[in-house]
């Protein structure tokens, strides 16, 4: 079936970097995209960004361009989420998501990886 | 982009029908059929529920139907359940951006 598995919790203190993966499974991982979103505690979805697995590119919610640079390794089906320059308002649950179709729809969903950012 | 308006909060009893609105722009939700509907239990990741404004994925109960008039859409749930007790979330592809997605601010659904 078709599954994404992320990497597990992190804790980072403000100014450190964090990397997220996000392991596909099920499906031929070049032929769709990747997104990420992110929650912040008891907070709704916010869209982070976009990566097509089939030629790298990428797109980034505007309020986070500079800091978040989104990669894929196709040999071993995985994408991955960097977020530099970390403030404690980063801390959430960042979930990766495949995507169905160029402006369509996200399905599945990763289970999520809290990243906490905390001195 | 800015969010999506979504109510915050929604209920009803079981058997009964809730519709949760979701309000956009001409950039987003009234200018593509581009919009899907995702469920989040506490502590899970969303589920996807609706795409493309009404249609179901295969596993989805025919018990929930997505609509749109203009900027907005809607997610009805009939004979609701006691597992439909959740977190629900529209989302849409948005022209104020190259390739970009907005999602509502959530909609918290309880049966009463």
């Amino acid at each position: 079936q078709v599954q994404l598995v992320q990497s597990g919790a992190e804790v980072k203190k403000p100014g450190a970097s964090v990397k997220v993966s996000c392991k596909a499974s099920g499906y031929t991982f070049t032929s769709y995209g990747i997104s990420w979103v992110r929650q912040a505690p008891g907070q709704g979805l916010e869209w982070m960004g976009w990566i097509s697995a089939y030629n790298g590119n990428t797109n980034y919610a505007q309020k986070l361009q500079g800091r978040v640079t989104m990669t894929t390794d196709t040999s071993t089906s995985t994408a991955y989420m960097e977020l530099r320059s970390l403030r404690s308002d980063d801390t959430a649950v960042y979930y990766c998501a495949r995507l169905v179709r160029v402006a369509g729809w996200f399905d599945p969903w990763g289970q999520g990886t809290l990243v906490t950012v905390s001195s | 982009q800015s969010a999506l308006t979504q109510p915050a909060s929604v209920s009803g009893s079981p058997g009964q029908s809730i519709t949760i609105s979701c309000t956009g722009t001409s950039s987003d939700v009234g200018g593509y059929n581009y919009v899907s509907w995702y469920q989040q239990h506490p502590g899970k990741a969303p589920k996807l529920m609706i795409y493309d404004v009404s249609n179901r994925p295969s596993g989805v109960s025919n018990r929930f139907s997505g609509s749109k008039s203009g900027n907005t859409a809607s997610l009805t749930i009939s004979g609701l359940q006691a597992e439909d007790e959740a977190d629900y979330y529209c989302s849409s592809y948005t022209s104020s951006s190259t390739l970009a997605w907005v999602f509502g601010g959530g909609t918290k659904l309880t049966v009463l």
